[in-house]
């Protein structure tokens, strides 16, 4: 009955250096959601993934972000060469169908600092 | 550019009394939306979801309703609590697409 997982549940990284949250989905969910929260904002999308494939990453920087939901494993969201904005709640979802008529869950998200 | 709209950052309300949370969207294809609830530090937690067909969903203490036609939904919380406090989240979706909108939140405060 484990829900979403995510770790680290904070991290901090220096400008230039590289980051790494990882996401399991609830048990049986294939659909998984990356979302951004910066301070005093809503929750942004940043991309969807179904096992082995990016299906949707239209909200995702083009450049030093990059999203991946393995076959065996847990999804990974990669964050290179970090800078004072990407600080920020990152949040992971996962849903049994795909987005559209269904519930997602939430993890407890990665507080990502960058100093 | 923002599809789902929370136009009040905050609420205050008397312990025992009715919350009233308020959306508006304005996507046509949307036709499925959801409340999150948001503890700080913490990740939203789903509350309670309407599909476009239905006017109204009711899940104990919470009430969702929809009004097509003014592309507006509201949380009903009756009676309010303090463990009520929070920051809402409005989402919706479309049956086909890839994501879920959110809004900007409400932070609830519930008096006791």
């Amino acid at each position: 009955n484990a829900g979403v997982m995510q770790n680290p549940r904070h991290l901090v990284r220096r400008r230039g250096q590289e980051a790494r949250l990882r996401c399991s989905p609830m048990k049986g969910h294939s659909h998984v959601y990356w979302y951004r929260q910066l301070p005093e904002e809503g929750l942004k999308f940043m991309v969807y993934l179904q096992k082995e494939n990016i299906i949707d990453e239209s909200g995702m920087p083009k450049e030093r972000f990059s999203a991946e939901f393995p076959k065996e494993g847990p999804s990974i969201l990669r964050i290179q060469q970090v800078v004072r904005g990407d600080s920020a709640a990152y949040f992971c979802a996962s849903s049994l169908l795909p987005g559209g008529s269904t519930e997602a869950f939430f993890g407890q998200g990665t507080r990502l600092t960058v100093v | 550019d923002q599809q789902v709209k929370q136009n009040s950052p905050s609420l205050s309300v008397q312990e025992g009394r009715i919350s009233i949370l308020n959306c508006d969207y304005t996507n046509s294809m949307f036709d499925y939306f959801l409340w999150y609830k948001k503890y700080p530090a913490e990740g939203p937690t789903f509350l309670i979801s309407i599909s476009s067909i239905k006017d109204k969903n009711e899940d104990g203490r919470f009430t969702v309703f929809l009004n097509k036609s003014a592309k507006h939904l509201s949380l009903h919380i009756v009676p309010s609590q303090p463990g009520d406090s929070a920051v809402y989240f409005c989402a919706a979706s479309e049956n086909t697409g890839n994501q879920f909108y959110f809004g900007t939140g409400t932070s609830l405060t519930v008096i006791p």
